[in-house]
């Protein structure tokens, strides 16, 4: 049975940094693009970042380049979202979801991130 | 504003057919096969429900299909049931990102 669990969510202060984690099972992690997916309260999904199997690919929405970095460490089956110089409109539930066809076809319960003073 | 336009809400009779569109552009949805459907249900995460156009997970209903004409996707939900009652998310390749629409709330009267 599939499974992703994520934690690291929290309070976080405008500027502060965050890092979330996601432990896989179930599957072969190491041949899997994984994405980290938000919902801020009340709206819709956005793909923040995605990474390829062996970690040689990585993408980014628009909005958090240069602030939050993705990463595997395919020995613990984990993924994690580094997440620097947070902003108010980074406040989302942060969902980690296995990738596949450019679906999410697996996905964790999610972790809420609030960034506010 | 979502990169892809869906209703904001849907609503049918028990065993009745509804569907959804999500209308986007040819940079996205009429360009390419890679437009998937999400159910979530309040609280709780997504589900994906039709992928690749039309194609079903494993487990997913037979009651959910999905199509595609030009610039525009659609799910349909035969047999409506009572479980079906939740919002509906589609979503799109569009080069090296993926797009979402802003989501359907569909209600089972």
């Amino acid at each position: 049975e599939v499974q992703l669990v994520e934690s690291g969510g929290g309070l976080v202060q405008p500027g502060g940094s965050l890092r979330l984690s996601c432990a896989a099972s179930g599957f072969t992690f190491s041949s899997n693009w994984m994405s980290w997916v938000r919902q801020a309260p009340g709206k819709g999904l956005e793909r923040v970042a995605n990474i390829k199997g062996d970690g040689s690919e990585k993408y980014y929405v628009d909005s958090v380049k240069g602030r939050f970095t993705i990463s595997r460490d395919n020995a613990k089956s984990s993924l994690y979202l580094q997440m620097n110089s947070l902003r108010a409109e980074d406040t989302a539930v942060y969902y980690c979801a296995r990738e596949v066809a450019v679906a999410f076809d697996f996905w964790g319960q999610g972790t809420l991130v609030t960034v506010s003073s | 504003q979502s990169a892809l336009t869906q209703p904001p809400s849907a609503s049918g009779s028990p065993g009745q057919s509804v569907t959804i569109s999500c209308t986007g552009t040819s940079s996205d949805v009429g360009g390419y096969n890679y437009v998937s459907w999400y159910q979530q249900h309040p609280g709780k995460a997504p589900k994906l429900m039709i992928y690749e156009v039309s194609k079903r997970p494993s487990g997913v209903p037979d009651r959910f299909s999905g199509s595609k004409s030009g610039n525009t996707a659609s799910l349909t939900v035969s047999g409506l049931q009572a479980e079906d009652e939740a919002d509906y998310y589609c979503s799109s390749y569009a080069g090296s990102k993926v797009v979402f629409g802003g989501g359907t709330k569909l209600t089972v009267l």
